[in-house]
């Protein structure tokens, strides 16, 4: 493991707070993204971006902001219009071309009550 | 639109009997197919790729663009098997990939 790093692995935060999770990665990679997972709806791609100072929306992406001023950094802040926040929150990065993969965080698990 | 359809959320077998994860997509261009599989307390991590037409811990996948599934095939389970497997695709020349829903696979002695 390593080259991707996720905090914290557990947090937790009252209704109406905003609240940011980090994510960091020293594997070089232009591309990285931010994907919810909920059970039995697999992963949802809610913002990646595939260069510095660029990101765009995935399908969920009402509720959430993301920044990506350095290559090695892709914070996520859920916003108090997020509906339903509660959940487990998977960040990864990728490699380009023919061996195209994405390598994934450990997750911060996300609890709003 | 582009859609990944996984429709078992759990295959549960006994070891030594033969695997299939059913993955079926749709898309009207050429599509990348790949296998991640997240096992216990571990990150999601890739599987096999289509592209690279090999076997990985005994699984393979072919894709078959007629009925649009990349299977996921194994002919004998072990227990260390059991876990969640996501079938994925991207978009030639987009960096992204959309996954299924996930089927967990349960491996009993």
């Amino acid at each position: 493991d390593g080259g991707i790093t996720q905090s914290p692995k557990y947090l937790f935060r009252k209704e109406g707070q905003n609240v940011t999770l980090s994510c960091e990665q020293n594997l070089n990679h232009d591309a990285m993204y931010w994907y919810r997972q909920d059970p039995g709806q697999g992963l949802r791609l809610i913002y990646y971006s595939q260069i510095v100072n660029d990101f765009q929306k995935g399908d969920i992406a009402e509720g959430y902001s993301v920044s990506r001023e350095k290559k090695e950094s892709f914070p996520l802040t859920v916003t108090s219009a997020q509906k339903n926040p509660t959940a487990f929150y998977l960040c990864a990065s990728s490699t380009g071309g023919v061996s195209y993969e994405q390598y994934f965080g450990p997750g911060t698990r996300l609890t709003v009550t | 639109a582009q859609r990944v359809t996984q429709p078992e959320k759990l295959l549960s077998v006994f070891k030594g009997a033969p695997v299939e994860l059913k993955c079926n997509y749709s898309y009207s261009g050429s599509p990348e197919l790949f296998w991640y599989v997240q096992y216990s307390r571990q990150r999601l991590q890739l599987l096999l790729r289509h592209i690279s037409r090999e076997s990985i811990k005994g699984f393979t996948a072919d894709l078959n663009k007629g009925e649009t599934s990349f299977h996921l095939k194994k002919p004998f389970a072990q227990e260390e098997d059991s876990a969640m497997y996501y079938c994925a695709l991207k978009n030639t020349g987009f960096q992204k990939l959309v996954f299924g829903t996930g089927t967990r696979l349960l491996v009993s002695p």
